[in-house]
């Protein structure tokens, strides 16, 4: 079965500090991976995306991924917190060439970063 | 913002009624997808469709049914409303395609009662 696993409920991070969020996943062949970040009461807003190519993905507000096949992982980071970046984060995945764009999203980590 | 629009931005309905959330996708997008999400969790897949025609479905039972119009515009509708079918319903819209990233809108919160 597919899924995508944040192991992490919660990161907290002090302001300027830098910042890790993790996630694994387990689906077959090569899929495509995602980052999305959710702010309060808000949807989801599109961070990053790893399709093919470079491991270190460079994303907005920022953000980077870096993708690593033999661990399955596709962790954010990012050098160095604002205060601004506290929020819920979702790593997701989607199987490639599948005519339904089913996206696999992870449970979420909160992230907290303070002054 | 995405440029996807999502309505009502609340509602509260009764255990048993029905329920139509709608939804404007971002300009030029031809697919459509609908998620919930309940509290604390990640959003969850419901349907997707493409060219007005139903292209994937998650795990969620027949009472829960959508509509694609020829302006991709969409509707997600739920009957026989249930006290679980309390959550944050989301729309997101792209282009055909996995590697297309999805444009979610700020989404619709159901509460039931």
């Amino acid at each position: 079965a597919q899924s995508v696993a944040q192991p992490e409920d919660q990161v907290n991070v002090a302001e300027g500090n830098p910042l890790t969020v993790k996630c694994t996943y387990s689906v077959s062949g090569n899929p495509y991976l995602f980052w999305y970040v959710q702010y309060p009461n808000r949807g989801l807003q599109f961070l990053l995306k790893y399709i093919t190519g470079d491991n270190l993905v460079k994303g907005s507000y920022g953000f980077e991924a870096e993708f690593n096949k033999s661990q399955t992982s596709f962790h954010l980071k990012k050098p160095s917190a604002l205060v601004s970046d506290s929020a819920l984060y979702f790593c997701a995945v989607r199987k490639p060439y599948s005519s339904a764009s089913k996206i696999i999203f992870g449970s979420g980590t909160r992230l907290s970063i303070r002054p | 913002e995405t440029g996807v629009t999502q309505s009502p931005t609340h509602l509260i309905k009764t255990r048993g009624q029905q329920v139509t959330l709608r939804c404007s996708s971002q300009s030029g997008h031809n697919t459509v997808s609908w998620y919930q999400q309940a509290l604390g969790q990640g959003p969850q897949f419901i349907f997707q469709y493409y060219r007005e025609e139903e292209n994937g479905r998650g795990n969620f039972p027949p009472r829960f049914s959508g509509l694609q119009f020829p302006n991709y515009s969409s509707e997600l509708n739920v009957n026989a409303l249930e006290l679980d079918d309390s959550a944050l319903y989301l729309c997101a819209s792209s282009l055909m395609g996995g590697s297309a990233e999805a444009f979610f809108g700020q989404g619709t919160r159901l509460t039931v009662v």
